[in-house]
């Protein structure tokens, strides 16, 4: 199972950001997917799951600011974060939690994103 | 929400053996999992409920969890050791994912 997250590396304050994890070498469905962020120097921060059918859960900390989604047709999980600020400065990861099992199994390279205007 | 606590910084000598701990409410409760990451890479699973190895982790890493503390041991560190552990928890009554903070390792 290989993991790779695209999406812009430079978003604009107020902006949303958007990301996309690809999947290949298995099926997205009937695993728990998640975003993890880390900032610059920090520690690793959990910002959300998806689940089959669509069942999400999120850390508040981010305010309803996240969504994920999933499009199972391109193996694809997808992350929206909203009203970004500078704070929101990181390199984000997608990773697959394994089935039946509550740890991280596969995660995906990361994507460095800045947030400037 | 649950929080996970990890000492800042463990030093080592090569050969010798690193412990870290993890230390969380009733920790012992839970399934413990630790991670590691070297710089400008992915985190990578090194244990996995509390003391189990995914395929390809060396044996030198081993874990145990009881009361309100995990332990990640490595055992006889090498230089390649060197990196940044997390321990990582679902806490069920969140349904949340929870890292801990963070210990980096140093082998002097």
């Amino acid at each position: 199972v290989q993991l790779q997250e695209s999406g812009p590396g430079l978003v604009k304050p107020s902006e949303t950001l958007s990301l996309t994890c690809s999947v290949s070498g298995g099926f997205i469905y009937s695993y728990y997917w998640s975003w993890i962020r880390q900032p610059p120097g920090k520690g690793l921060e959990w910002i959300g799951y998806i689940y089959n059918t669509g069942s999400t859960n999120y850390n508040p900390s981010l305010r309803s600011r996240a969504t994920i989604s999933e499009d199972t047709s391109n193996n694809r999980i997808s992350l929206r974060l909203t009203s970004v600020t500078a704070a929101d400065a990181a390199v984000y990861y997608c990773a697959r939690v394994y089935g039946g099992g509550t740890h991280f199994d596969y995660w995906g390279q990361g994507l460095l994103v800045t947030v400037s205007s | 929400s649950y929080v996970l606590t990890q000492p800042p910084s463990v030093s080592v000598a090569p050969g010798q053996t690193a412990t870290i701990t993890c230390g969380g409410n009733n920790i012992g409760s839970k399934n413990v999992h630790w991670h590691l990451q070297k710089p400008g890479q992915a985190p990578v699973l090194v244990v996995y409920d509390d003391s189990d190895r995914p395929s390809g982790i060396s044996e030198r890493f081993s874990g145990s969890n009881s009361g309100n503390t995990a332990t990640l041991t490595i055992s006889r560190v090498e230089a390649g050791d060197e990196a940044d552990y997390y321990c990582q928890v679902w806490d069920s009554g969140s349904d949340h994912y929870v890292f801990g903070t963070g210990t980096k390792v140093t082998v002097l």
